[in-house]
């Protein structure tokens, strides 16, 4: 079975600092795709990034980009100039391209932004 | 927009009652999903339906049961809730093979 691991709970960064979060995940699957979503405290999610695993080129939007290790099965998200609106809980999820869309969540990075 | 509407934001029952989530979507995607959220659990799948009548078990079905009768619409059914029910519902919506999913805003359900 497909399984999403953020070993963080907690992270904090200084507003203007770059801060870096962890997910691994373990599949058998060599096609699939990675995602981090936004969680703010509105609860509503939101897609911040995703990377195709057959790209090995790392995927950035604005100042969140991932750093995408196959072989290693990791997919962390450095978000640079963090903002005080990036504070939020973050999820990274997988789902796999062929036989299923299930998404499948990790348990969640709480980050916190301070002044 | 693509839009995902979950029918209550915050919900109270009692322990035993039939209790039914609603959510709809109106992008006419196909796949349609519940989770459970947790602290320090994360997102947890209880149920997937990829087409009308169509399901698959999550990683937590037990519990719960599902109808999607039309596209656009995916029920979540607690059959007799029980006090560890008690948590936050998310519904999400995405096109089949898509690259995406779109959430609604998440019901809280305290099961009292």
């Amino acid at each position: 079975a497909q399984t999403v691991t953020q070993s963080q709970p907690e992270m904090s960064v200084q507003e203007a600092e770059t801060v870096t979060l962890s997910c691994t995940y373990d599949t058998s699957e060599s096609d699939y795709y990675l995602f981090w979503y936004k969680q703010p405290p509105s609860r509503q999610m939101i897609l911040v990034i995703r990377q195709e695993a057959y790209k090995q080129q790392n995927a950035t939007e604005n100042r969140f980009s991932v750093n995408f290790q196959k072989a290693a099965k990791s997919f962390s998200l450095k978000i640079s100039d963090s903002q005080l609106g990036d504070a939020a809980m973050y999820f990274c999820a997988y789902r796999p391209i062929y036989n299923t869309d299930k998404l499948i969540f990790g348990t969640g990075t709480r980050l916190q932004v301070f002044p | 927009d693509v839009k995902v509407t979950q029918s209550s934001r915050y919900l109270v029952k009692r322990t035993g009652e039939k209790v039914f989530l609603e959510c709809v979507q109106d992008m006419d995607h196909e796949n349609m999903f519940w989770y459970r959220q947790d602290p320090g659990l994360g997102l947890r799948l209880i149920y997937f339906s990829y087409d009308v009548k169509m399901k698959e078990k999550g990683d937590i079905p037990e519990g719960y049961s599902v109808s999607r009768e039309k596209k656009e619409r995916f029920s979540l059914i607690l059959e007799s809730a029980s006090t560890n029910q008690t948590s936050m519902y998310l519904c999400a919506s995405s096109l089949a093979r898509a690259t995406e999913a779109f959430f609604g805003q998440g019901t809280r359900l305290t099961v009292v």
